[in-house]
């Protein structure tokens, strides 16, 4: 099975600020990379899939990048309603597996 | 609108079995590949297994966790998912997502707003 692993598991940051999530998969998954974005009692959403392709309707200050096995996503100016739980999940080879979750509070 | 909507969780006691249900509506259900995600309380989130569409075979996969316990089958002519869980073990307490499967890239959308089962006796 392929592992995913995602860094930091939390992390504290201010309105405004840009962050930067990492995503490690245990071996290559070209580009079957997505990323979650759940909110406490919600359902979970996506942001972007194919490592960098932005969803409809999802705001350009989210970005995705990396193929093979590194994988990043940024936002480049956090807003309120970006305080989150983010998740990378990986659609190359089941069983698709999903990292292990990066929360985003208010530092 | 595209929406998906799960029912059938409820409390089950260890190795009883629970059927759920996930009604698909506004969009091509007969050629979507469908999923189901799972998430256990204060946990993060746990892919169940998926089935493909008939016309890519209809074949299922399974994580390990449930594989050989639970099945998922889907009915087009009522555009709706199953997942049907035997041997429940309390380690399968969780919020049930069924979700869709975008084309070539395998991403997970949209989502339903998901059914909680707790196994415990």
């Amino acid at each position: 099975d392929i592992q995913m692993t995602q860094s930091p598991s939390s992390l504290s940051a201010s309105v405004g600020d840009r962050i930067t999530i990492t995503c490690r998969a245990s071996q290559s998954i070209s580009k079957y990379l997505s990323w979650y974005q759940q909110k406490p009692g919600k359902t979970p959403k996506v942001l972007i899939y194919a490592a960098s392709s932005l969803q409809s309707g999802v705001p350009s200050r989210f970005s995705g990048s990396g193929s093979g096995t590194d994988f990043t996503l940024t936002i480049s100016s956090l807003q309120p309603e970006d305080f989150a739980t983010y998740y990378c999940q990986q659609s190359y080879s089941t069983p698709w597996t999903f990292g292990q979750g990066t929360k985003v509070d208010i530092k | 609108e595209v929406q998906l909507v799960e029912s059938g969780g409820g409390l089950v006691k260890p190795g009883g079995s629970l059927r759920l249900s996930c009604a698909a509506s506004g969009f091509n259900f007969n050629s979507a590949w469908m999923n189901w995600v799972r998430q256990a309380p204060g946990k993060g989130l746990e892919w169940v297994g998926r089935i493909k569409s008939k016309t890519d075979g209809g074949t299922t996969d399974y994580a390990a966790p449930v594989r050989g316990r639970f099945t998922i089958s889907r009915d087009n002519s009522k555009n709706t998912l199953y997942l049907q869980m035997n041997s429940l073990k309390t380690e399968d307490t969780a919020v049930y997502y069924c979700t869709s499967v975008g084309e070539l890239w395998n991403w997970l959308d949209p989502w339903g707003q998901g059914t909680l089962v707790i196994v415990s006796s």
